[in-house]
C-alpha cells in the first residue's frame, strides 16, 4: 500500500513568488492534515480536511495560504505571495479516523529567499 | 493556549538499557496521546497511541499515561542504536487536532 506522497520534496523560490505543494493521501483516508515545521520549532497544525470539506483551518497563518482538496482525494497548498517567514518543512498526513493518529508524508522543504 | 512540553535532550543511553521519554501537557481535556518517531530528514512515524490511564505495551515500547498528573511517557526496552531518533509527543482534545511537542532526541550508543 502506498503511503502519503508529497510533491515536490524541495522547493526554493524567491520572495513574492507562488508555490503550490501537493499531497496524495493514503487511499481511503478521509482525513487529511497539513502541518508546518519551522526550524527549531514544533510541528504546527495548519488545517484539516474531512473528504473535500475543510473541517478546521484555524492554523492557517494568513490569507496568503490556500488549501484545496479536489474530490476528497489529493490536496494542494498554495502560498501566494511567498514571504521569507514561510520557509520550513510542510508535512501532509492522512488517517482513516480522526482519533487514531496520522500517517505522515515525507514533507516538502520550502525555502523562500 | 494548549502546550505540550518535552525535554529536547539529547537523552543518551547505552545499548540494551531502558530509554525513558517524558511529555507533559497543559490541557486537562486532552483525550488522545501519540508518540511519533522521526529519523533525521525523514517524516514522523506513528509508533504508539494511548487513551486510557495506565500502561500500553507494544513490543519493546510501553506508553504510560497519567491524566491526573498530565504526563505521558514512552519507555523503550532493550534500546538499540537503530532507536536513535527524535521522539515527538502529540496530544489531542475533542477536536482531534494534535498539538505536538518539540521532540526529544534519543541517542543509543553501542
Amino acid at each position: 500500500e502506498a503511503g502519503v506522497t508529497q510533491f515536490p520534496s524541495h522547493s526554493v523560490i524567491e520572495k513574492g513568488q507562488t508555490v503550490t505543494l501537493r499531497c496524495d493521501p493514503i487511499s481511503g483516508h478521509d482525513n487529511l492534515y497539513w502541518y508546518r515545521r519551522v526550524m527549531g520549532k514544533e510541528i504546527k497544525f495548519l488545517l484539516h480536511f474531512v473528504k473535500e470539506s475543510k473541517q478546521d483551518e484555524s492554523g492557517m497563518p494568513n490569507n496568503r495560504f490556500l488549501a484545496e482538496r479536489t474530490g476528497g482525494t489529493y490536496s494542494t497548498l498554495k502560498v501566494q505571495p511567498a514571504e521569507l517567514e514561510d520557509s520550513g518543512v510542510y508535512f501532509c498526513a492522512s488517517s482513516p479516523r480522526e482519533s487514531r493518529g496520522a500517517f505522515f508524508g515525507q514533507g516538502t522543504r520550502l525555502t523562500v529567499v | 493556549q494548549k502546550e505540550v512540553e518535552q525535554n529536547s535532550g539529547p537523552l543518551s543511553v547505552p545499548e540494551g538499557a531502558i530509554a525513558s521519554l517524558n511529555c507533559t501537557y497543559s490541557d486537562r481535556g486532552s483525550q488522545s496521546f501519540f508518540w511519533y518517531r522521526q529519523y533525521s530528514g525523514k517524516s514522523p512515524e506513528l509508533i504508539m497511541f494511548i487513551y486510557s490511564n495506565g500502561d500500553k505495551e507494544d513490543g519493546r515500547f510501553t506508553a504510560q499515561l497519567n491524566k491526573a498528573s498530565q504526563y505521558v511517557s514512552l519507555l523503550i526496552r532493550d534500546s538499540q542504536p537503530s532507536d536513535s531518533a527524535t521522539y515527538l509527543c502529540a496530544v489531542t482534545g475533542g477536536s482531534y487536532i494534535p498539538t505536538f511537542g518539540r521532540g526529544t532526541s534519543l541517542i543509543v550508543h553501542p
